[in-house]
């Protein structure tokens, strides 16, 4: 969608290797968030960022760490992937009114 | 803490009639946004409706409306004159306010098959 952008789009890797997801953004929002999306559980939050440096923990932020060092890159890392991490990845920003912009999601599969 | 309850995970429609899209929320918050999200194969997330609590009008959207009652915490989404289009999953969402501001807490999605 306009003013985000993931990448990523599809990944393979390997149980036991660190992988980063990036998420820019080209609007100059304050918040961003990471999502990921599982059968029967919609999309939950991984963790958020309110500005650079600024971030905090979401709803299922285990084996996930996150960095914020500039306001439109917003990277997620799984420090030593799982299959249980194996999903698909969302971020998202969020302007004034709470509107949401949604990235296209990362395929993660992790073998 | 925020749950959102969506207890239909598939539904299916004729095209050109209507079907109602079912989805109840928990939040101590008084002031909360609710949301209505589309998903097409594309996997892209799509803003269909979007309602502030503390306005009692129900919003519509073209085709798009929701019954929303508040006392109830209930946030039902119509679709009418169903068009193939409208296959997707469909999500509903919170946002609460307070200290979850910005967090979104989504339900379990709903499959909409639309039949010609």
């Amino acid at each position: 969608d306009a003013g985000i952008t993931q990448s990523p789009r599809h990944k393979v890797t390997e149980t036991g290797t660190p992988v980063t997801l990036r998420c820019h953004q080209t609007e100059n929002h304050r918040y961003m968030y990471w999502y990921r999306q599982d059968p029967g559980h919609g999309l939950r939050l991984i963790h958020y960022s309110y500005g650079v440096k600024d971030t905090d923990k979401g709803e299922v932020s285990d084996g996930y760490s996150v960095s914020r060092s500039k306001t439109e890159d917003f990277l997620l890392t799984l420090e030593s992937a799982t299959s249980s991490q194996t999903s698909v990845y969302f971020c998202a920003i969020s302007g004034t009114g709470l509107r949401y912009t949604f990235g296209s999601g990362t395929r993660l599969t992790v073998v | 803490a925020q749950t959102v309850t969506q207890s239909q995970p598939e539904m299916s429609v004729q095209e050109a009639e209507t079907v109602t899209l079912s989805c109840t929320y928990d939040t101590s918050e008084s002031d909360y946004y609710l949301f209505w999200y589309k998903q097409p194969p594309s996997r892209q997330m799509i803003l269909v409706i979007r309602q502030e609590a503390y306005k009692q009008q129900n919003a519509t959207e073209n085709r798009f409306s929701v019954n929303f009652q508040k006392a109830a915490k209930s946030f039902s989404l119509k679709i009418s004159d169903s068009q193939l289009g409208d296959a997707a999953m469909y999500f509903c969402a919170l946002n609460a306010g307070g200290t979850s501001y910005g967090k979104l807490t989504f339900g379990q999605g709903t499959i909409l098959t639309v039949h010609p």
